[in-house]
């Protein structure tokens, strides 16, 4: 099955600088990637999601990249916010219906 | 739409007991998928259903647990009998079909399970 590790466990910014979250996959078959935040005793939600005919997609602040030969893709948020602070859960699927996630990643963005 | 509901929200029960926890999700999703989330092993795909049909159930974890889905609008997942290892968090997440283009998971709000 697939196998997607994630990096780093835990990440501190300072407010207003960049974070970069990695992921790697090993099935070359998969062609979807979502994001997710988490934030505290809440549930996942989406923030943003690639497919593999894509390589690069942006939403504001946050954008993701994909890299299919080397097979891993990287969360970016710039301009970092306090309300940023959250566990961020990369996943890789090749059906859209089973997601493999990450480990996650804990973002603090110190103010 | 309410989104995911699940219940109970929290559940704390004693060593050996039957649990049982619910998912209604969002209406016109023919996919539902149960997940369990720890702190050692992340967030894990128990079992997923199509059409109230489970297509893959390889990560349900052992023969203590079990999931049904008798109707487009309802789910359990039973964990009978409980162990104190089986503490976690257990999400219920909905979705269209791939084909329809949207392809985000919707999560619940969870059950937090505690096990004594």
């Amino acid at each position: 099955g697939e196998n997607v590790e994630q990096h780093p466990s835990t990440l501190s910014v300072q407010e207003g600088d960049s974070a970069v979250i990695k992921c790697t996959y090993s099935d070359s078959a998969s062609n979807y990637f979502p994001w997710y935040k988490q934030e505290l005793g809440k549930r996942p939600q989406l923030i943003i999601d690639i497919r593999s005919n894509v390589g690069e997609k942006k939403d504001q602040r946050i954008a993701v990249t994909l890299n299919k030969t080397a097979k891993h893709f990287s969360l970016h948020i710039t301009e970092t916010q306090p309300e940023d602070s959250a566990v961020y859960f990369c996943a890789a699927s090749k059906n859209f219906n089973k997601f493999y996630f990450g480990s996650g990643t804990k973002l603090n963005v110190k103010p | 739409d309410a989104g995911v509901i699940q219940s109970p929200r929290h559940e704390v029960t004693e060593m050996g007991q039957e649990v049982t926890l619910r998912c209604k999700p969002i209406s016109g999703h023919d996919y539902l998928f149960w997940y369990r989330q720890t702190m050692m092993r992340g967030l894990e795909l128990l079992i997923y259903f199509n059409n109230n049909v489970p297509i893959d159930d390889s990560g349900m974890p052992e023969d203590r647990f079990s999931a049904k889905m008798p109707n487009a609008s309802f789910s359990t997942l039973k964990i009978q009998p409980s162990e104190p290892r089986d503490s976690a968090v257990y999400f219920c997440a909905s979705s269209f079909p791939p084909t329809s283009g949207v392809n985000e998971q919707f999560f619940g709000p969870g059950t937090r399970l505690t096990v004594l």
